[in-house]
């Protein structure tokens, strides 16, 4: 069955400090995609990035970068120089191909990250 | 706006009423998913629908719970005799269906209270 785990519920940084979210994940599938989401306090989730199974190299986007290691089973997610504005709960997500052709996420817990100025 | 829209945005329910939720997708997006999400948890896949059919409804928790999606394009979840453990955000997402491994994309979310 399909597992993903954030260890971390809460992480409380200080602005401009660096701060990993880690997430590990379990599935039987070779083809399987990950996901990282945004919950602010608004509710609305937002994407952040999606990564498929076949691809192992890491990515950057700003102050943003992700880890993606098929060894480790995990994908996980820095944020450089955090920001107040970076406070929000942050999904890491699964979803397998399906027959179907659409593939429901699987979530984690969430990791609430707090930023303090 | 273009995004997913849901409605009401909160909803209060005396246990046994039955309620029903919408959500709009965006435009000529093929595949709506529903999602619960309880306090403090990440959301939890209740149903998929493929245009007007719906494909995979394994999350759906009880038979008090029905969904429908009958044009294809908005969709209705509908709970019968609430229960307190319903209590929760309801997440409607949709996804543009190309290749698979979509992202989805997520609307603000129904907060259902029942007392």
């Amino acid at each position: 069955a399909q597992k993903v785990t954030q260890a971390q519920t809460e992480i409380s940084v200080v602005e401009k400090e660096d701060v990993t979210l880690d997430c590990v994940y379990e599935t039987r599938d070779t083809t399987y995609y990950l996901f990282w989401y945004k919950q602010p306090p608004s509710g609305e989730l937002v994407f952040l990035i999606r990564r498929n199974s076949f691809d192992e190299q890491n990515e950057i986007s700003g102050r943003y970068s992700w880890n993606f290691q098929k060894s480790t089973s995990s994908f996980n997610f820095t944020i450089t120089a955090s920001q107040v504005v970076d406070s929000a709960v942050y999904f890491c997500a699964l979803s397998e191909v399906w027959q179907g052709g659409s593939e429901k996420l699987v979530f984690g817990k969430g990791t609430k990250l707090t930023v303090n100025p | 706006g273009a995004g997913v829209s849901q409605s009401p945005r909160y909803k209060v329910a005396k246990r046994g009423q039955d309620v029903a939720l919408r959500c709009d997708p965006i435009s000529g997006h093929v595949s709506l998913f529903w999602y619960q999400q309880a306090l403090g948890q990440g959301p939890e896949f209740l149903t998929y629908f493929q245009n007007e059919a719906q494909l995979d409804k394994s999350g759906l928790p009880s038979d008090r719970f029905f969904a429908e999606r009958p044009e294809g394009s908005v969709s209705t979840l509908k709970i019968q005799r609430t229960q307190q453990e319903d209590s929760a955000v309801y997440l409607c997402a949709s996804s543009p269906y190309k290749t698979g491994g979509d992202e989805q994309y997520f609307g603000p979310g129904t907060r259902l209270t029942v007392t």
